[in-house]
């Protein structure tokens, strides 16, 4: 069964500052999917990455970017310049056994 | 057009109410789950059906029951209700790839029913 730790429970930063959000994750399958949400105020949950565990070239997407280091579990995810746009609950995922498996969440607050 | 849509988004009801959610997809997934999350923000899969079949039941009470008429389709309908089951309802779909590992493309989530037991 896969698990994961979001040990950072709510991140408040000041606008424009960057910051990173972590993700680590446990799982028996030898390749596997990890991914990202976003669920912001309005209360949806927004995909924003799908990472397979062959592949560890970091990805970046416009002011996204995730570092995954299969050798210490880790799928972070780090907003540069961050916006109000980017206050959110931000949730990592594992995939296995056909589910997805969330953590519990990091609520960032970005401070105008 | 909305790819996952739920009804409806806000549901208040007294408890013993029987109950039903209704979700759709237009993303032609052959995929389809139900997920809770509670106050504190903590989503857990509920069930998970592929091409109308029952795949995950994950330590649900049986007072919730899942419906697929086709693959478009997952409606969940919960009887006696219980203030317990205050929370936020998901669905989502996926597709699923076939490969032996990682077998689901990403899933998309519908916006969510509030349910709230009173």
């Amino acid at each position: 069964a896969q698990k994961v730790t979001q040990a950072q429970t709510e991140i408040s930063v000041v606008e424009k500052e960057d910051v990173t959000l972590d993700c680590v994750y446990e799982t028996r399958d030898t390749t596997y999917y990890l991914f990202w949400y976003k669920q912001p105020p309005s209360g949806e949950l927004v995909f924003l990455i799908r990472r397979n565990s062959f592949d560890e070239q970091n990805e970046i997407s416009g002011r996204y970017s995730w570092n995954f280091q299969k050798s210490t579990s880790s799928f972070n995810f780090t907003i540069t310049a961050s916006q109000v746009v980017d206050s959110a609950v931000y949730f990592c995922a594992p995939l296995g056994d056909e589910k997805l498996t969330f953590g519990t969440g990091t609520r960032l607050t970005i401070i105008p | 057009d909305t790819a996952v849509s739920q009804t409806p988004k806000y549901l208040v009801t007294q408890m013993g109410n029987d109950k039903s959610i209704k979700c759709e997809q237009n993303l032609g997934h052959d995929t389809m789950y139900w997920y809770k999350q509670d106050s504190k923000k903590f989503l857990k899969i509920m069930f998970s059906y592929n091409n109308k079949e029952l795949i995950i039941n994950e330590t649900v009470p049986n007072r919730f029951s899942p419906k697929s008429p086709d693959k478009a389709h997952l409606n969940l309908h919960i009887n006696s209700l219980e203030l317990g089951d205050s929370a936020v309802y998901f669905c989502a779909s996926s597709r699923r790839t076939g490969v032996l590992i990682g077998r689901n493309t990403e899933a998309f989530f519908g916006q969510g029913t509030r349910l709230t037991v009173v």
